[in-house]
């Protein structure tokens, strides 16, 4: 099957700071999901981004298809953006989700 | 508010004990999914419905048994279940299982078998 790789697994950042996630997939795919789970579980979507850039506040992505890789951008970070954040693709109608990033923002 | 509500948001049991899991949805979608979740894995997919039709069954032990009587409602019934089936299990739901749909997801529901 298709293989999910998401880095770094582990970031820890200043609130305020900026960062970049990214997510590396192996095989073409029909669309991509980036989601944030927050301490309590709940995963929320974020983005739906087959290609090109898409921007949500002080979070944007970028997803370039014919490399392969999706990239999650998070401006100005505040403690509210702590928990997991998980890249999935979408693929014969099926989402595959990579291993996650957690993110710890501290004030 | 996603439009997926899941109930009941925890839940206790014994290995002998019999529960259900609800998942309902508000979108109009016609596929829905139940996920699992253990702690510091992936999420996993267990099982797939389209238009009310199991399509995907992912090698899950038999003692989970989804039910979808309409395309609203999905259930996973739970019997004799183990300490390792402890995990958050996530319904959602997209319009279609075809290309390009997104799911959205419910807020989970955390079980824990003592």
């Amino acid at each position: 099957g298709i293989q999910v790789e998401q880095s770094p697994p582990d970031l820890i950042l200043q609130e305020g700071a900026n960062s970049t996630l990214r997510c590396n997939f192996s095989d073409s795919v029909n669309n991509l999901q980036w989601f944030h789970q927050n301490p309590w579980g709940q995963l929320i979507n974020l983005f739906y981004i087959p290609s090109g850039t898409k921007q949500n506040g002080r979070l944007s992505a970028t997803t370039v298809a014919t490399e392969r890789y999706s990239l999650l951008y998070i401006s100005s970070s505040q403690t509210t953006d702590s928990g997991v954040y998980f890249c999935a693709v979408l693929s014969w109608g099926k989402l595959q989700f990579g291993a996650g990033t957690q993110v710890v923002v501290t004030p | 508010e996603t439009g997926v509500t899941q109930t009941p948001r925890h839940l206790v049991m014994g290995m002998t004990n019999k529960k259900s899991l609800k998942c309902e949805q508000h979108l109009g979608h016609n596929a829905m999914y139940w996920y699992k979740q253990s702690a510091k894995k992936p999420l996993e997919l267990m099982f797939v419905y389209s238009l009310e039709e199991r399509v995907e069954n992912n090698s899950v032990p038999s003692r989970f048994s989804p039910e979808c009587p309409n395309s609203s409602h999905l259930f996973l019934h739970l019997h004799t279940l183990q300490p390792e089936d402890s995990a958050l299990y996530l319904c959602a739901s997209s319009q279609d299982m075809g290309a390009g749909q997104p799911q959205h997801f419910g807020d989970g529901t955390r079980l824990s078998i003592l």
